[in-house]
């Protein structure tokens, strides 16, 4: 099986700038996650989708982050501009559905570690 | 307020010499509760779901436990190839939210 799939894999911009990240989740998982993470700390969730609709974004940075998953499998993370503090590991991640009342295990992509100079 | 808090922050350990990482919460009603163990460079990888006070998992040198309000990682007779951070999460029933504590950096001396 396929695991989740993340690109690029670093990018480096200068603050005030726009980057892009791209997840493609494994095959079936109806839920996807964006984390930040910084250096040292645990992941930190942005946004949560289920299929196409989103459940949970109340830690998105809305000014300047946004995110899209379209037709409910790959989904986009974009921040314009960036600032120095963006500078971490940005985590995909998927699981099966999350709210039927089970806790489903999620599986991670291996990030995009993001530096902005 | 919901929180997760993982303690230690590092742990250096001897080779074989066997130790505990706890998570505690503090969250208004669990519906499960995860172990993730991540390498320096890789996303975290899953190890247990724990989902009520009492239950036990165990995958080879680990074995996660969970009462009402902390889970332990316990580690037998750990190897160099255990080194890596240990991660919790929990899952809240109302919103389906999950929260990461901040990890314990375990290290293995050979």
């Amino acid at each position: 099986e396929a695991g989740v799939a993340q690109s690029p894999r670093y990018k480096i911009i200068e603050k005030r700038q726009s980057v892009a990240f791209w997840c493609n989740p494994i095959s079936g998982h109806a839920t996807l996650y964006w984390y930040q993470q910084i250096l040292g700390q645990g992941p930190k969730l942005l946004i949560q989708f289920q299929n196409n609709g989103v459940v949970d974004d109340s830690q998105l940075p809305k000014d300047r982050f946004s995110a899209e998953r379209l037709k409910g499998v790959d989904s986009t993370l974009k921040i314009q501009p960036a600032k120095l503090e963006d500078s971490a590991v940005y985590l995909c991640a998927s699981s099966l559905r999350s709210n039927s009342g089970g806790a489903y295990e999620q599986y991670f992509g291996p990030g995009t570690r993001l530096t902005v100079t | 307020e919901d929180q997760v808090t993982q303690s230690p922050e590092a742990l250096r350990l001897q080779e074989g010499e066997s130790s505990s990482l706890n998570c505690s919460y503090t969250v208004s009603g669990l519906r499960g509760l995860f172990w993730y163990r991540q390498d320096p460079g890789k996303g975290p990888e899953f190890l247990f779901t724990l989902y009520s006070a009492g239950e036990e998992k165990e995958k080879e040198r680990l074995k996660a436990t969970l009462t009402k309000k902390e889970s332990f990682l316990h580690i037998t007779a750990p190897k160099p190839e255990d080194s890596a951070t240990y991660l919790c999460a929990v899952q809240l029933n109302r919103d389906d939210k999950i929260i990461f504590g901040k990890g314990t950096r375990l290290h293995i001396l050979p």
